[in-house]
């Protein structure tokens, strides 16, 4: 069945430093992916999507890149800051075909190191 | 993400006890659905519905039961089947066409 792989599971970086977080899905329909952080007991929160006719996008300290060849997309978090630590999900969604399943990455817990 | 409202926000079930969470969207989102999340764990679906008066299995759908009468409505029922229920659940929505998901603030279960 469809599934998307994330990689590392946890990443630890020095304040300042970037992280990039990897997710490589099977579904080859998939055209929405998503990213959210998720807080210690909290709901995950959206932070940037991108669709499969764009391949960067960027919104401040954070970008998605996405390579539709090589069924990989990437979360990238520059100048790194304390509150940025977090467990971070990526996303894939295919197309309206009788299902709505979005499948999930395992998820990277990120800590930022002041 | 504030359109979607989850209760209670902690509950604690009894052994052999029959639970319902609540979950109420005010966003006009066709689909809804039900996520698992134990513990330093991932999302795990149970079930989700299109439309009401439908409704489909996710992937660890045993032990749980669903309704789908209102489509801003999507109660879920944690029955006694269910012998591990404590976790996390998360409740979701989004339009149609495949659009972003968003989450209500979460369900804590816990069985005494």
């Amino acid at each position: 069945g469809e599934n998307v792989e994330q990689h590392p599971s946890t990443l630890s970086v020095q304040e300042g430093d970037s992280a990039v977080i990897k997710c490589t899905y099977s579904d080859s329909a998939s055209n929405y992916f998503p990213w959210y952080k998720q807080e210690l007991g909290k709901r995950p929160q959206l932070i940037i999507d991108i669709r499969s006719n764009v391949g960067e996008k960027k919104d401040q300290r954070i970008a998605v890149t996405l390579n539709k060849t090589a069924k990989h997309f990437s979360l990238h978090i520059t100048e790194t800051q304390p509150e940025d630590s977090a467990v971070y999900f990526c996303a894939a969604s295919s197309p309206p075909s009788g299902t709505y399943k979005y499948i999930f990455g395992t998820g990277t817990r990120l800590k930022v190191l002041a | 993400d504030g359109g979607i409202t989850q209760s209670p926000k902690y509950l604690f079930r009894k052994e052999g006890q029959n639970v319902t969470l609540s979950c109420e969207q005010n966003l006009n989102h066709d689909a809804m659905y039900w996520y698992r999340q134990d513990p330093g764990q991932g999302l795990r679906l149970i079930y989700y519905s299109q439309i009401v008066n439908d409704f489909q299995k996710g992937d660890i759908a045993e032990g749980y039961s669903v309704s789908r009468e209102k489509k801003e409505s999507f109660p879920l029922t944690v029955t006694s089947a269910q012998k591990n229920p404590t976790a996390f659940y998360l409740c979701a929505s989004s339009g149609f066409s495949g659009n972003t998901i968003y989450f209500g603030e979460g369900s804590w279960l816990t069985v005494v």
